[in-house]
């Protein structure tokens, strides 16, 4: 199975500043053949299920605000959200969608400061 | 409007039986691979079972296998799991959810809580 360890467990960010997220995976989730990470990022916040954010390392899911970002390759991973607003409080695990079983990293909880 | 509606969560005594269920509505259910995903209290995300969109391909996380069983009924464009021999860290909510292709999870129900305890 893959692992996906996500850093750090939680973070407190000021409003309007940027929160970063690691998300590491035990084996690449780069498919060369259609050069493409396996990878998604969630988000949910309290009393919620999760919602999709991002898929493909860095594709916006349709209706997601552009403060949300995805970054990275192979088995390093980062999600940023810029200009942290209230609404962002939440957990966000990050997911390898490469092989089954479909891993989830252990989440990162987001709290403002 | 996309809906998924999961049931049939409850308390039930360790070793005992329930069966899952989530309607949904506002998707081409039989074209969906769909799946179960669970979340203990306080809890991070684990992936249950995953059912292809004809329902003749299963898969089962390990912890699950020869316990749970998925299926499906896409003249009813619903999905089930039941869970036999359940175990106290079977606690969980449990999520129905499609699954976009091969792919990454786009749609998820709102759960339903399942609890085991004598």
């Amino acid at each position: 199975d893959i692992v996906m360890t996500q850093s750090p467990d939680s973070l407190a960010v000021s409003l309007g500043e940027r929160a970063t997220i690691n998300c590491k995976s035990s084996r690449s989730v780069f498919y060369s053949s259609n050069s493409k990470n396996y990878l998604a990022w969630y988000q949910q916040k309290p009393g919620q299920p999760p919602k999709l954010l991002i898929y493909w390392a860095s594709t916006r899911e349709s209706g997601v605000p552009d403060r949300f970002s995805g970054s990275g390759s192979g088995t390093d991973f980062t999600l940023t959200i810029n200009n942290l607003q209230a609404e962002d409080v939440a957990v966000y695990y990050c997911q390898q969608y490469y092989s089954t079983p479909r891993t989830f990293g252990q989440g990162t909880k987001v709290e403002i400061k | 409007e996309v809906q998924l509606l999961e049931s049939g969560g409850g308390l039930v005594q360790p070793g005992g039986s329930l069966r899952l269920a989530c309607i949904t509505s506002g998707i081409t259910f039989n074209s969906n691979v769909m799946n179960w995903v669970r979340q203990a209290p306080g809890k991070g995300l684990e992936w249950v079972s995953e059912i292809s969109g004809s329902g003749d391909k299963t898969v089962y996380a390990d912890f699950v296998k020869g316990r749970f069983t998925v299926s499906r009924d896409n003249s009813r464009n619903t999905l089930y799991l039941a869970m036999n021999n359940l175990r106290v860290d079977d606690t969980a909510v449990y999520y129905c959810v499609t699954q976009f292709a091969d792919w990454y999870f786009d749609l998820w129900g709102r759960g339903t809580l399942v609890t085991v305890s004598s």
